[in-house]
């Protein structure tokens, strides 16, 4: 079985502040993990993922995210936050073995950046 | 394209009708994915399609939900007998082989309510 897990309902951080958004998972074997956002009234967009290599990966708007292996964490993070990023972040992992498609997402994180 | 488009954007029903949503992925994508986002929880996988055909189900896909993609275009989704434990967000992505799968396309999804 795969899972994850947000711990913070909801992340307040300042205008121009780092921001860090946390993910821990459980998977057997190798994952596929991910960040998706999601905005008032727009669908989830897609904003990095890990599959191999750097641990550190970049996606869009900024937002980075660091892969470690032996916490089995993939925080989302940010250098400087804008208000514009307040939104939902989602966590998702995914097994890539046998053509195995599913992604579980976790429940959720509420980022509300203060001006 | 503009991306992947859902159908209705809200339903409003009767416990025990039936209804039928529809999904139009991006042009180019082989892969179509069904979740379902009840409020507070993340997406939850329903079934995933390559092509024409569905490879993964759910257990939460019970004998009253019924997934089709005809001719591997368009999808849909029917729920028979609709209970109010039905009553939820549904969401339709797709992503192609240029990234194996892993680049999710989110449409904004059909709202269902049962009463």
């Amino acid at each position: 079985a795969q899972s994850v897990a947000q711990p913070e309902d909801q992340v307040n951080v300042a205008e121009g502040n780092p921001l860090t958004v946390k993910c821990t998972y459980s998977v057997s074997g190798n994952p596929y993990l991910f960040w998706y956002v999601q905005y008032p009234n727009r669908g989830l967009q897609f904003l990095l993922k890990y599959i191999t290599g750097d641990n550190l990966v970049k996606g869009s708007y900024g937002f980075e995210a660091e892969f470690n292996k032996s916490q089995t964490s993939f925080h989302l993070k940010k250098p400087s936050a804008l208000v514009s990023d307040s939104a939902l972040y989602f966590c998702a992992v995914r097994v890539p073995s046998g053509g195995y498609q599913k992604v579980t997402f976790g429940i959720g994180t509420k980022l509300q950046v203060i001006p | 394209d503009t991306g992947v488009s859902q159908n209705p954007r809200h339903k409003i029903t009767k416990r025990g009708q039936n209804v039928t949503f529809r999904c139009d992925p991006i042009s180019e994508h082989n892969r179509l994915y069904w979740y379902r986002q009840t409020l507070g929880q993340g997406p939850e996988f329903l079934t995933y399609f390559q092509n024409e055909a569905q490879l993964e189900k759910s257990r939460l896909l019970s004998d009253r939900f019924s997934a089709e993609r005809p001719k591997g275009s368009f999808s849909t989704l029917e729920i028979q007998r609709t209970e109010q434990g039905d009553s939820a967000m549904y969401l339709c992505a797709s992503s192609g082989d240029s990234t194996g799968g892993t680049e999710a396309f989110f449409g904004q999804g059909t709202r269902l309510t049962v009463v």
